[in-house]
């Protein structure tokens, strides 16, 4: 039972365009939405995270939306460059547990 | 001044065999953890440690045991490897109670013939 679903899997884009990765939770004990950017062969890296009170979070190039009704949330990559080429993860976290549950992945190549 | 370390970095392995798998980090962190990434890059968490103690245990096979000898350092032990045990094992860490924010090592590509 996959708590956090993300898509699409694979995403290709132009240089210069819009990368948009979403993901859906179900457990509304979730309290905390962080994304990770996984380049090939490392480790996932912390990108951006957001809290539900917030509907959205922007960092640089790369803005999380957040809908909690719809408990629904997004990452987009805007100006798309060759070295956003990476995996990305969702996750979720709640403050009384101690885990982290990642989304499925979102492998993006941004063609220059 | 690598931040959350691993070794071996890649380790090929002949099924049945039983093999270690070292982790620290320098951070001062007091919560470390073991995920497994599959072949379609699916990260799951096996286990999370807390000062020493182990919290988080998710239903991985008893052949798996971690040991964490001090807050700096978690291990994983895999006995009597298996074909579907092939994956990349990542350590991480995080302040304790900021499990948002973990910091995970390079991996170890582990590859059961």
């Amino acid at each position: 039972q996959q708590q956090v679903k993300q898509s699409p899997q694979s995403l290709i884009v132009q240089k210069g365009g819009i990368s948009i990765i979403n993901c859906a939770y179900e457990n509304t004990a979730f309290d905390y939405f962080p994304w990770y950017q996984q380049f090939p062969g490392k480790g996932p890296a912390l990108l951006i995270a957001i809290r539900p009170d917030v509907s959205e979070k922007k960092e640089g190039r790369f803005t999380i939306s957040f809908n909690k009704s719809a408990k629904q949330f997004s990452l987009h990559i805007m100006d798309s460059q060759p070295g956003d080429s990476a995996t990305y993860f969702c996750a979720a976290v709640k403050a009384a547990g101690n885990k982290l549950t990642f989304g499925g992945g979102t492998r993006v190549l941004v063609k220059p | 001044d690598t931040a959350v370390s691993q070794t071996p970095k890649y380790l090929v392995t002949q099924m049945g065999n039983d093999k270690s798998i070292k982790c620290e980090q320098n951070l001062g962190h007091d919560t470390m953890y073991w995920y497994k990434q599959d072949s379609k890059k699916f990260l799951k968490i096996m286990f999370s440690y807390n000062n020493k103690e182990l919290i988080i245990n998710e239903t991985v096979p008893n052949r798996f045991s971690p040991k964490s000898p001090d807050k700096a350092h978690l291990n994983l032990h895999i006995n009597s490897l298996e074909l579907g045990d092939s994956a990349v094992y990542f350590c991480a860490s995080s302040q304790a109670g900021r499990q948002e924010t973990q910091y995970f090592g390079p991996g170890t590509r582990l590859l059961v013939l």
